[in-house]
C-alpha cells in the first residue's frame, strides 16, 4: 500500500485546459512536497506546503495543503505544453526519508 | 554554484555483476541520499549519509551499500545485481540531514541483463 496515493495515473489534455491533480493519504504530515520530473532528468522542487489549509501560487500552478494535513492538490490553469511531465508528491518521514507518491504522468496536447 | 551531477549517465551490467554510481553534491551541501525510481514509479529512498556517516536507510538489502568522502561526493555499490534492480538511481544533495530542500541529479539509468 502507498503512503502517499496519487490521482490520476495519466492524465493527457488539450493546450489551454485546466486540470487538478490529488496526492491523498491516511497519514498526517508536517508538511508536503511536490515535484516535477521531465524525461532523462531527476526531480526538481515545486514547492512545500506546511500549514493545513495553505495554498500557494506558481504563476498558473496552484497548490493546496488539506486542512487536516493529509492530502494535497496541484491546480494548472491554462495548460501549456511545456507543463508536460511527472508531477509527484513527496513527505518527509523521520528527518531524512523523502517518501513519494507513484506521480502523475501529465501531457498537454498543442 | 554548481549542481548536483552523477555518472555514468547510462549502464548495462549483466545479473550478478557490482556496479559502482557516483554523485557529486552541490557545492555547500555536506548531505546525500540515493534513491531508486523504478519505470512507472515514484523515487524510494535507499540511504542518506551526512558527513561520511550513514543516517537512515530505506527497506534494501544489504547489497546495497554507499559512501561518503571528505569532499562530500558519494558513491552508492549495488553487488550481485538482480533483474529487478533496473532503474534510475537518484542522488540528492541537502544542506542539513533534514531534506526540507533536496536538489537532484539527473540521475543514472542502470540496466541489469
Amino acid at each position: 500500500t502507498q503512503l502517499l496515493e496519487q490521482s490520476p495515473q495519466f492524465l493527457s489534455i488539450q493546450e489551454g485546459e485546466n486540470l487538478t491533480v490529488y496526492c491523498n493519504s491516511s497519514s498526517v504530515f508536517s508538511s508536503l512536497q511536490w515535484y516535477r520530473q521531465e524525461p532523462g532528468e531527476g526531480p526538481v522542487l515545486l514547492v512545500t506546503v506546511v500549514t493545513g489549509g495553505e495554498v500557494k501560487k506558481l504563476k498558473r500552478l496552484t497548490f493546496q495543503f488539506g486542512d487536516a494535513r493529509k492530502d494535497s492538490s496541484l491546480h494548472i490553469t491554462a495548460a501549456q505544453p511545456g507543463d508536460t511531465g511527472l508531477y509527484l508528491c513527496a513527505a518527509l518521514r523521520g528527518a531524512q526519508k523523502l517518501v513519494f507518491g507513484q506521480g502523475t504522468r501529465l501531457t498537454i496536447n498543442p | 554554484e554548481t549542481g548536483v551531477t552523477q555518472s555514468p549517465t547510462h549502464l548495462i551490467k549483466t545479473r550478478g555483476q557490482q556496479v559502482t554510481l557516483r554523485c557529486s553534491s552541490q557545492s555547500g551541501h555536506n548531505t546525500v541520499s540515493w534513491y531508486q525510481q523504478a519505470l512507472g514509479q515514484g523515487p524510494q529512498f535507499i540511504f542518506q549519509y551526512y558527513r561520511e556517516e550513514e543516517n537512515g536507510r530505506g527497506n534494501f538489502p544489504p547489497r546495497f551499500s554507499g559512501l561518503q568522502f571528505p569532499n562530500y561526493s558519494s558513491e552508492l555499490n549495488v553487488n550481485a545485481l538482480e533483474l529487478d534492480d533496473s532503474a534510475l538511481y537518484l542522488c540528492a544533495s541537502s544542506s542539513s540531514r533534514v531534506n526540507t530542500e533536496a536538489f537532484f541529479g539527473q540521475g543514472t539509468r542502470l540496466t541489469v541483463v
